[in-house]
């Protein structure tokens, strides 16, 4: 697609669920980025994938966070046993390489409540 | 110390005026510099590259200081539309962007 695509766009879940977000990058993309951001704060990394590489893992908060990336493409950011906390905007971004060189693009974003 | 660093602001100033922004980074190492615009409740969108030799896009100049480690940008003539919040973003070389918390400016007419 002409964009990073995320869904769902808003997702309201209660406290001990588990929740999948989703991110399809721009084509052609190679690299794949996870961040969160709650409200009035900055952005916090996540995970990092690039290629065929294993992931940069060193943002998740917890171990109720994973993520993984199919054929180097579509990614997958599951959270286990939601808390109140994780509650936030989960930004997806892509780059076409790994240094970042040409910035980022982002999605939209998915807006997670729990409650 | 963190690692990116800027002034929350907020910056009130009037349409027309020229208002500039520091971002200050911990490692030397680092590489590639950004600043990016979010409006409020929106994506981050990238505003502009930041070269070493200083670049300019219309009315926002874009600075490096390698030496002393900050990046600045400037806005000239100011508008109402350019109220947002400006990120100042860096590759730290290991091939991720560390996001400052941003700067909030807001245009008056």
């Amino acid at each position: 697609g002409a964009g990073v695509s995320q869904s769902p766009s808003n997702k309201v879940t209660e406290k001990g669920k588990d929740v999948e977000l989703r991110c399809d990058p721009i084509s052609g993309h190679t690299a794949l980025y996870w961040y969160r951001q709650s409200l009035g704060q900055g952005l916090e990394f996540l995970i990092y994938f690039q290629g065929n590489s294993a992931p940069d893992k060193s943002g998740l908060p917890s171990d109720r966070f994973s993520a993984e990336r199919t054929g180097g493409s579509v990614s997958t950011l599951t959270i286990q046993r939601t808390q109140q906390e994780d509650s936030a905007v989960y930004l997806c971004a892509s780059s076409f390489d790994q240094t970042g060189g040409y910035g980022y693009t982002f999605g939209s974003g998915t807006r997670l409540t729990v409650v | 110390r963190k690692e990116v660093e800027q002034d929350p602001g907020p910056f009130n100033v009037p349409e027309g005026a020229t208002v500039a922004f520091n971002c200050t980074y911990s490692n030397s190492a680092s590489q590639s510099f950004f600043w990016y615009r979010q409006d409020c409740r929106k994506e981050p969108k990238l505003l502009m590259s930041v070269y070493s030799s200083g670049n300019e896009d219309g009315r926002f100049t874009a600075q490096l200081n390698r030496a002393s480690q900050y990046i600045s940008l400037l806005i000239r003539d100011s508008k109402l539309s350019d109220s947002a919040t400006y990120l100042c973003v860096v590759n730290m070389g290991n091939d991720k962007l560390i996001f400052g918390t941003g700067t909030r400016l807001q245009v008056f007419p």
